[in-house]
């Protein structure tokens, strides 16, 4: 399967854990983006990575949030001391940038639930 | 920041039905794009439109990026059961070559189809 890959698929922790969730692109993708998706609502932007470099970031992302692309490949996105209200699906996409077109190829995403 | 407006929320038709959705919103994008949602899974990009007046279709679907650069709407013409699922619109605004894949979405349309 050459499709965005995404793990784990669910994931349940308590308050005040850190999860980390992992991101595997399209081989052939340099653009790397993740988004969050709250139950009932549109996914919304995170951050993006062009190669390793990560370019943008969301008011979204708090401290707690952290993401990284380090060999320009997969990417980690790691909550720190988890809130409830970090219970979402977090999508993982990924694009290829001579394309420049916007057109998103997303992964199946990682569904936290904070108890 | 900037909203999308995703009408109607729902939509509970029967098998055959043409159906239409449409996005607005409260500033101009430069694309527009229409997503699919299934349950638990990442959303799947149908079309994408990238000039003011554009139409565009995608076998059953046809899709416009209104000429104000404020609106999109989508039809899907002879519904059929697999056509169940969240559709979701989003922009993107494209700033001097960044900000690509930075998508707005709506808040989803889902769509019911009765056999």
């Amino acid at each position: 399967d050459t499709g965005v890959s995404q793990n784990p698929r669910h994931k349940i922790t308590k308050r005040g854990q850190n999860v980390t969730f992992r991101c595997d692109p399209i081989s052939e993708h340099n653009r790397l983006y993740w988004y969050r998706q709250t139950l009932g609502q549109g996914p919304e932007f995170l951050t993006y990575f062009q190669n390793e470099a990560q370019l943008e970031k969301s008011r979204l992302l708090s401290d707690r949030f952290s993401a990284e692309r380090p060999k320009g490949s997969f990417s980690t996105l790691e909550i720190q001391r988890t809130e409830q209200g970090d219970s979402a699906m977090y999508l993982c996409a990924s694009s290829l940038q001579a394309a420049n077109t916007g057109e998103l190829f997303f992964g199946e995403g990682s569904r936290l639930t904070v108890l | 920041g900037q909203q999308l407006n995703q009408s109607p929320q729902s939509m509970f038709i029967q098998e055959g039905e043409d159906v239409s959705m449409n996005c607005t919103s409260s500033s101009i994008f430069n694309t527009w794009l229409w997503y699919k949602q299934d349950p638990g899974e990442g959303p799947v990009l149908l079309i994408a439109l990238y000039k003011a007046g554009e139409l565009t279709s995608n076998g059953r679907l046809t899709a416009q990026f209104g000429i104000t650069r404020k609106d999109s709407f989508l039809n899907i013409s002879a519904s059929i059961p697999s056509d169940v699922g969240i559709y979701f619109c989003a922009g993107q605004l494209r700033a001097g070559g960044t900000s690509y894949g930075k998508l707005t979405f709506g808040q989803g349309t889902i769509l019911t189809v009765h056999p």
